[in-house]
C-alpha cells in the first residue's frame, strides 16, 4: 500500500542553521505530496505542496522538490528561527478514497 | 473565516459511556475524515466520507462510528469507549479527494479512564 517514511527526530538546531528533513514515499499511482506543520496545541496546517514531478513547493522560507526518480520530497530551509519549532509531517494523496497518508512526523526544536 | 471546528477540545470520560465528538466545516467541502494521533504512530485515519451519506472505513475503524447526514457535519461516535481509545483526535476536510489541501480542526484530546 501507499506509505510515507520520514526521519522521526527529534531534530535540534541552533537559530539560523540549515534544515533538512528527509521524506520518501511509496505509491502505486501519481501522488500529490504535502508538508504539514503542527505547532504546539494546534491542528495541522498546510506548509507547502507539489502536485507533479519536478514541482517545487515553497512557503515561509521552506522548500521541497518533488523527485519522482528518487520518490522523495525533502523539506529544506536555509535559516531556521525559534518560531519554526514544531512537528512536521510529510504526506501524500493519491487515491480518491482514503485521501491522505501521513509520515510519523519529525519534531524540530530550534534553540536561540 | 474558513475553518473546521471540533468540540469539545478536551474530554475525560469513563469506560463504556457513549460519547460524540462533533466536527463542522464552513467551506462546502465534499471530503471529510477523522484521524487519531498517537506518539510514535503519527496520524492514522479512522473513517472518511466522500459526500453526504457516503462513509467508509480508514485504517483503524474498530470501536468508532460516523455519520454524514449534512455536508458540513461529520460527528465521531464512540459507543463504548475503552482506555485504548485515549488519544488526540483530528477532523479534516478537503474540497475533493486526492491532490486537494486538507484543513484540520484544532483537535480533541480524549482520555478514557
Amino acid at each position: 500500500g501507499d506509505s510515507v517514511t520520514q526521519m522521526e527526530g527529534p531534530v535540534t538546531l541552533s537559530e539560523e542553521a540549515f534544515l533538512t528533513i528527509n521524506c520518501t514515499y511509496t505509491a502505486t499511482g501519481y501522488p500529490s505530496l504535502f508538508w504539514y506543520v503542527q505547532y504546539p496545541g494546534e491542528g495541522l496546517q498546510l506548509l507547502l505542496k507539489a502536485t507533479k514531478a519536478d514541482d517545487k513547493g515553497s512557503n515561509k522560507g521552506f522548500e521541497a522538490t518533488y523527485r519522482k526518480e528518487t520518490t522523495s520530497f525533502h523539506l529544506e530551509k536555509g535559516s531556521v528561527q525559534v518560531s519554526d519549532s514544531a512537528v512536521y509531517f510529510c504526506a501524500l494523496s493519491v487515491t480518491y478514497g482514503q485521501n491522505f497518508v501521513f509520515g510519523p512526523g519529525t519534531r524540530l526544536s530550534v534553540l536561540p | 473565516e474558513a475553518q473546521v471546528t471540533q468540540n469539545p477540545r478536551y474530554l475525560i470520560t469513563v469506560t463504556g459511556k457513549k460519547l460524540t465528538v462533533t466536527c463542522s466545516q464552513n467551506m462546502n467541502h465534499e471530503y471529510m475524515s477523522w484521524y487519531r494521533q498517537d506518539p510514535g504512530l503519527g496520524l492514522r485515519q479512522i473513517y472518511y466520507s466522500m459526500n453526504v451519506e457516503v462513509t467508509d472505513k480508514g485504517d483503524v475503524p474498530e470501536g468508532y462510528k460516523v455519520s454524514r447526514k449534512e455536508k458540513r457535519n461529520f460527528p465521531l461516535i464512540l459507543e463504548s469507549p475503552s482506555p485504548n481509545q485515549t488519544s488526540l483526535y483530528f477532523c479534516a476536510s478537503s474540497l475533493h479527494g486526492a491532490g486537494t489541501e486538507a484543513f484540520f480542526g484544532q483537535g480533541t484530546r480524549l482520555t478514557v479512564v
